[in-house]
């Protein structure tokens, strides 16, 4: 079965700051992963993902992820925190067709940038 | 390009009342889903669809909730009767064929007193 893991549910940056939002992820299978960010009172809006491609990927927002397939992980970064990226981010998996095309998505880690 | 519509966004109601979400998902997507996000339990996923068939709906949570999709434009989520610890946000997603990624609505937050 698929399932992902955010490792801490919020997080908090200085503006300017690196960024740095961990997932790892369990699959049977080579996995698809992608990240979501949700602004307050918003739906979900897809960031980037991977799909067996490239290992890094860029997203929009200046935000990336690296598949690393030995450490089970797809951290999310970005190089400088800015205020408007506060905000819920959430990691998810999918097998494809062998996990009936669904996502699983983790818990969310709510990301709060400072001054 | 409009995105997932959903309505209402906001649904205040009484236990025991019926209600029914509505979602239009994007246009030449074959794959409904509806979700549910609470504080304790997260996103939930509760039924999706392909091709206007149910798929799975292993997530619905008991027989008060039932999920229709009459057409490709056009899919309801009708909870009856509905209890207070029904409320929650109800997010409808769609996805096209072929792909993964699935496109989120601004949901709809649901309160029941």
């Amino acid at each position: 079965a698929q399932s992902v893991t955010q490792l801490g549910s919020h997080v908090s940056v200085s503006e300017g700051a690196l960024v740095l939002l961990r997932c790892n992820y369990s699959s049977s299978v080579p996995p698809y992963l992608f990240w979501y960010v949700q602004y307050p009172n918003q739906g979900l809006q897809l960031l980037l993902k991977y799909t067996s491609a490239a290992t890094l990927v860029k997203g929009i927002n200046g935000f990336e992820a690296e598949f690393k397939k030995s450490e089970t992980s797809f951290h999310l970064t970005k190089p400088s925190a800015h205020m408007s990226d506060a905000a819920e981010y959430f990691c998810a998996v999918t097998e494809g067709r062998g996990g009936g095309n669904k996502l699983t998505f983790g818990t969310g880690t709510q990301l709060k940038v400072e001054l | 390009d409009a995105g997932v519509i959903q309505s209402p966004r906001h649904e205040v109601t009484e236990m025991g009342q019926e209600v029914t979400l509505r979602c239009k998902p994007i246009s030449g997507h074959n794959s409904l889903f509806w979700y549910r996000q609470t504080m304790m339990r997260g996103l939930e996923l509760l039924i999706y669809f392909n091709n206007n068939v149910p798929i799975d709906d292993s997530g619905m949570p008991e027989d008060r909730f039932s999920a229709k999709m009459p057409n490709a434009s056009f899919s309801t989520l009708k909870i009856q009767p509905s209890e207070p610890r029904d409320s929650a946000v109800y997010f409808c997603a769609s996805r096209p064929s072929g792909s993964y990624e699935q496109y989120f609505g601004p949901g709809t937050r649901l309160t029941v007193t």
